[in-house]
């Protein structure tokens, strides 16, 4: 009975790959997020979903692509994947509209060789 | 933009002491979330504070929040080692995105 999930937990690929991590919360929250957890634990969001919809959008390169196919998933698909991508990738979710708590999946370690 | 800034970023302290973690931010706010993150691990919410002077209390773990001076503690009191963890704050505009702080790396001594 996870609250936010996160698949692969760890994920080692070659430079130039094309990858993707998927995101489910059984939490009924309308509201998804991905973050980048850099070496230096510099948390910072890439993208936010309201119900769907894109409502954030971060200075991220554009290889890095959310798609969301229904509120209770987020999934994040990148591409030509490069070695600066190394990092953890952190799903998160909330309520929308109101308190912006937000609960964290355990994260995806992404190494990039 | 929002900034938010917490010092330390480090601290080491012995068991049995006390101290505190602050939390600035640069815009008007009155939300504010305490997170923790033991190494390895994901993100925990420890505190949810939501308008001028809301204090809250969890064990050794005292969190405030004063809006006006835009300004969140975090008071840790008799340290223990099971508290050894990165802690953020991540303030929360209602309007726009919100922001984490760059985290304090607790390290509690035996």
């Amino acid at each position: 009975d996870t609250a936010v999930s996160q698949t692969p937990k760890y994920l080692v690929t070659q430079m130039g790959n094309d990858k993707s991590i998927k995101c489910e919360q059984n939490l009924g929250h309308d509201t998804m997020y991905w973050y980048k957890q850099d070496s230096k634990k510099f948390l910072k969001i890439m993208f936010s979903y309201n119900n769907k919809e894109l409502i954030i959008n971060e200075t991220v390169p554009n290889r890095f692509s959310p798609k969301s196919p229904d509120k209770a998933h987020l999934n994040l698909h990148i591409n030509s994947l490069e070695l600066g991508d190394s990092a953890v990738y952190f799903c998160a979710s909330s309520r929308a509209g109101g308190v912006n708590e937000q609960f964290f999946g355990p994260g995806t370690r992404l190494t990039v060789l | 933009e929002l900034k938010v800034e917490q010092n330390p970023l480090f601290l080491s302290m012995q068991e049995g002491k006390n101290y505190t973690i602050y939390c600035n931010y640069s815009t008007t706010s009155d939300r504010l979330y305490w997170y923790r993150q033991d190494p390895g691990k994901s993100l925990e919410s420890l505190f949810v504070l939501l308008s001028n002077g809301a204090v809250k209390q969890e064990g050794r773990l005292m969190a405030s929040l004063d809006t006006k001076a835009r300004l969140s503690t975090l008071h840790i009191t008799a340290a223990v080692h099971d508290l050894s963890a990165t802690y953020f704050c991540a303030v929360d505009p209602r309007d726009d995105k919100i922001i984490f702080g760059k985290g304090t790396r607790l390290h509690i001594l035996p």
